[in-house]
């Protein structure tokens, strides 16, 4: 069965760190484009971060230069170090994969699955 | 960076409506667009991918259009499970940004 199981959420200080995981199951992490999602308690999806296939990583301006996404070959997982850390980074956190064809740039497809989420708040 | 719009924001529909959702881009991303479905507590659910194509699973009662900054999804006749929020994505351009999501609620 293909599944992703997110952990490392927690209460954390402002301009503190934290670093999320993103265990997958029944596909490989590094032959995918896999991303980090986050909702905010009652509000949208935002895009956070790709790593393609090849290597490559993108990040959502609200979150470049603080967040950083990285895979671990050897455990299958995908993590998401998170530094500098606001009240305004304070979401579920949702590892997904991307399907479909997918280019150096662009992706014709979606996410699916995603994970169930871990949850980050940002308070004094 | 792409932009996205979604219409309307909240949409009241009763069971047996047909109602279209758009979703507007603010510059062409050819067909790099997909739909989701998310239900209060729960996971986001890929309806549609590559603006028109159906994910495997999903009732064919759903249905995506569009290509360049316009598109659409369509729910032939509501159902009672339909009501949630759905967003839409784009998909092109190093950022996959979503749009602000639209609420279909009971009438």
């Amino acid at each position: 069965e293909v599944q992703l199981v997110e952990s490392g959420g927690g209460l954390v200080q402002p301009g503190g760190s934290l670093r999320l995981s993103c265990a997958a199951s029944g596909f490989t992490v590094s032959t995918n484009y896999m991303n980090w999602v986050r909702q905010a308690p009652g509000r949208g999806l935002e895009w956070v971060s790709v790593i393609y296939s090849g290597g490559s990583t993108y990040y959502a301006d609200s979150v470049k230069g603080r967040f950083t996404i990285s895979r671990d070959i050897s455990k299958n997982t995908l993590h998401l170090q998170m530094s500098s850390l606001k009240p305004d980074d304070t979401a579920l956190y949702y590892c997904a994969r991307a399907i479909g064809f997918c280019t150096s740039t662009s992706c014709r497809g979606g996410f699916d699955p995603w994970g169930q989420g871990t949850l980050v708040t940002v308070s004094s | 960076d792409i932009q996205l719009t979604q219409s309307p924001s909240f949409l009241s529909a009763s069971v047996g409506d047909r109602v279209t959702i758009t979703c507007r881009a603010s510059q062409g991303i050819s067909s790099y667009l997909a739909w989701y479905q998310q239900k209060p507590g729960k996971v986001p659910k890929l309806l549609i991918y590559a603006a028109s194509t159906l994910q495997s699973g999903v009732p064919s009662r759903f249905s995506g259009s569009g290509s360049g900054t316009e598109f659409t999804l369509t729910i032939s006749s509501l159902q009672p499970e339909d009501f949630a929020t759905y967003y839409c994505q784009q998909l092109h351009n190093y950022q996959f940004t979503f749009g602000p999501g639209t609420k279909v609620d009971i009438k």
